[in-house]
């Protein structure tokens, strides 16, 4: 049972452009997370999501920052317009149902010139 | 505001001995735990975790107990080896009145010294 998948493992963005990042959940899993890793810091909830919907949203930055998780294919991150401050890991996490456990991907390294 | 926190940035144990890593939190809300372990360069993997309701439970090597009058957890690994020198983080979640979002604490260093 294959885990939790993110894509790419590092991505290499200048500043302005854009940033999309992959997930896809472990088989079975419909409930998805996006957490950040700043430099020096703990993991930060960004967003939660099931299929076709966003639940928890409180954690995203307001603008440049989006999530969906379709019906079809993995969740994507996308950030617009990326800043030095982005730089940071990026880590998927999925679940069974809400409330347990949360099994992590290997995370996406977004490094901004 | 820190709602969980790990106050040992690192904590150092010689192989076969206890290692015990500590978590505060300050929300009565949270009334779900875990506990991560981190390789550089990897994602969290998960090791354990307990519900409220509950003050210990045992996972092999793995112990973890809440102290829900003091907010305090522990994470007893019995008996410490070189492989489980990683970093360890504190997570919790107030799963009746916000859901699944984890909050994390900023985490502990293990080293286990052969």
């Amino acid at each position: 049972n294959a885990g939790v998948m993110q894509n790419p493992r590092h991505l290499v963005r200048r500043r302005g452009q854009e940033a999309r990042l992959r997930c896809s959940p472990m088989k079975g899993h419909s409930h998805v997370y996006w957490y950040r890793q700043l430099p020096e810091e703990g993991l930060k909830f960004m967003v939660y999501l099931q299929k076709e919907n966003i639940i928890d949203e409180s954690g995203m930055p307001k603008e440049r920052f989006s999530a969906e998780f379709p019906k079809e294919g993995p969740s994507i991150l996308r950030i617009q317009q990326v800043v030095r401050g982005d730089s940071a890991a990026y880590f998927c996490a999925s679940s069974p149902q809400r409330g347990h456990e949360q099994y992590f991907g290997p995370g996406t390294r977004l490094t901004v010139t | 505001d820190q709602q969980v926190k790990q106050n040992s940035p690192s904590l150092s144990v010689q192989e076969g001995r206890i290692s015990i890593l500590n978590c505060d939190y300050t929300n009565s809300m949270f009334d779900y735990f875990l506990w991560y372990k981190k390789y550089p360069a990897e994602g969290p993997t998960f090791l354990i975790s307990i519900s409220s309701i509950k003050d210990k439970n045992e996972d092999g090597r793995f112990t973890v107990f809440l102290n829900k009058s003091a907010k305090h957890l522990s994470l007893h690994i019995v008996p410490s080896q070189p492989g489980d020198s990683a970093v360890y983080f504190c997570a919790a979640s107030a799963r009746e009145t916000s859901g699944s979002r984890l909050t994390f604490g900023e985490g502990t260093q293990l080293t286990v010294n052969p």
